[in-house]
């Protein structure tokens, strides 16, 4: 399969704890972006990575949340100290340079207790 | 005003129905548009972007109003395999006024097939 991938699929955990999450774009794709998806609403963006270099970050992304492309490759985005809030679904997508069609993962569900 | 407003729906249609999605924007500089659509519990998928001219791919029509700001998605001759979320999807400026590469996504509206 040689689409965008995400792991882990779903994750539940207690408040407080720390979660990570990979996505792992389409091979030749320099961008990648992080969303969220929240039941009844569309996905909101959080930000975006061009290469390794994360060019914009959303107001939603607050302080307890890290994303990372370290290699200009996989990412990953932690989050600290869950909240009950931060249930969703966190999709990630990949395109090509311009402004093209973003590709999505099939997301990664959090559950938080 | 809400920077993508949509149809709250759901729309209910018979098979061979002919439905539209309406959608607004609110930034009149916003560069791209698109449908997406989402099946439930899987990933959004580009359906179709949308053009100034209108542009149409088989049953699906796009329509584009910039002087409005509005967006629509026409589908003739509905199936079965149509039922889905319609996500009315804008790409507008930066702060900065420049590119911008996020998407900003309507709520959607759900649309079910009956036989």
């Amino acid at each position: 399969d040689t689409g965008v991938s995400q792991n882990p699929r779903h994750k539940i955990t207690k408040r407080g704890q720390n979660v990570t999450f990979r996505c792992d774009p389409i091979s030749e794709h320099n961008r990648l972006y992080w969303y969220r998806q929240t039941l009844g609403q569309g996905p909101e963006f959080l930000t975006y990575f061009q290469n390794e270099a994360q060019l914009e970050k959303s107001r939603l992304l607050s302080d307890r949340f890290s994303a990372e492309r370290p290699k200009g490759s996989f990412s990953t985005l932690e989050i600290q100290r869950t909240e009950q809030g931060d249930s969703a679904m966190y999709l990630c997508a990949s395109s090509l340079q311009g402004i093209g069609e973003q590709f999505f993962g099939p997301g990664t569900r959090l559950t938080v207790l | 005003r809400k920077e993508v407003e949509q149809d709250p729906g759901p729309f209910n249609v018979p098979e061979g129905a002919t439905v539209a999605f309406n959608c607004t924007y609110s930034n009149s500089a916003s560069q791209s548009f698109f449908w997406y659509r989402q099946d439930c519990r899987k990933e959004p998928k580009l359906l179709m972007s949308v053009y100034s001219s209108g542009n149409e791919d088989g049953r699906f029509t796009a329509q584009l109003n910039r002087a409005s700001q509005y967006i629509s998605l026409l589908i003739r001759d509905s199936k079965l395999s149509d039922s889905a979320t319609y996500l009315c999807v804008v790409n507008p400026p930066s702060n900065s006024g420049g590119s911008n590469y996020k998407l900003t996504f309507g709520k959607g509206t759900l649309l079910t097939v009956n036989p």
